[in-house]
């Protein structure tokens, strides 16, 4: 088993449609809790970043994190074509602190 | 906000030539910069970190003769990708962190290596 499972896609909505992306591990260290931006050819950027469970909110973006299920969410509301990306979840540990990523998840939203 | 550089975004070499990818922090120290490889719908994989002033770390399975890692200044990391051969095709992406997790770790854009 590996430790982030994520489920790759594509994930194709509906321009204004709600999108949930979800990422599950088994590493109960995990403490710290991020979601990536990866648009085509480029580097990961940072989206979202949570410590411990329960939500976080910026602008249309969610981040939830339930560590009791070791399963955490990104939901973005109105979505638009330019959200069209891979988003990545990554976890860290108190010890390392280096993030391990999930394989992304392909989202497309089209008009 | 903190910027990584990468260059080249693109190389073609020839199997059994040798190629250099640079990464470099613009606008802020760097001592640890990290180097990923990613496959096509595939996870980021990290490679190894790169520490200033001394030897890398290296993941397990990584042939640290292969992947030659050089971090001379707090603002530039190299990977050398020595004798290439078609399998080490792939997408190579630095990172560095000004600030740790919070601040998230800024990547690089990444190089396109294709070994022919």
């Amino acid at each position: 088993q590996k430790e982030v499972e994520q489920d790759p896609g594509p994930l194709s909505v509906p321009e204004g449609a709600i999108v949930s992306l979800n990422c599950t591990y088994s590493n109960s260290a995990f403490q710290y809790f991020m979601w990536y931006r990866q648009y085509s050819r480029k580097g990961p950027e940072l989206l979202m970043y949570t410590y411990s469970s329960g939500n976080k909110e910026d602008g249309r973006f969610t981040a939830q994190v339930d560590k009791s299920s070791k399963y955490i969410s990104l939901f973005i509301r109105d979505s638009q074509p330019s959200d069209s990306a891979t988003y990545l979840c990554a976890l860290a540990s108190g010890g390392s602190y280096i993030p391990t990523f999930g394989r992304g998840t392909s989202l497309i939203v089209h008009p | 906000g903190a910027v990584v550089s990468q260059h080249p975004s693109r190389v073609i070499c020839k199997s059994g030539t040798s190629v250099k990818i640079e990464c470099r922090s613009l606008d802020f120290q760097a001592t640890t910069m990290f180097w990923y490889r990613q496959f096509p719908k595939q996870s980021l994989m990290l490679m190894a970190t790169s520490n200033e002033g001394s030897k890398a770390t290296y993941e397990q399975g990584v042939e640290k003769d292969k992947f030659l890692i050089n971090h001379a200044s707090l603002t530039l990391s190299t990977l050398t990708v020595t004798s290439a051969h078609p399998e080490d095709s792939s997408f190579y992406i630095c990172s560095a962190s000004q600030g740790g997790l919070r601040e998230g770790y800024t990547f690089g854009s990444g190089t396109r290596l294709t070994v022919v």
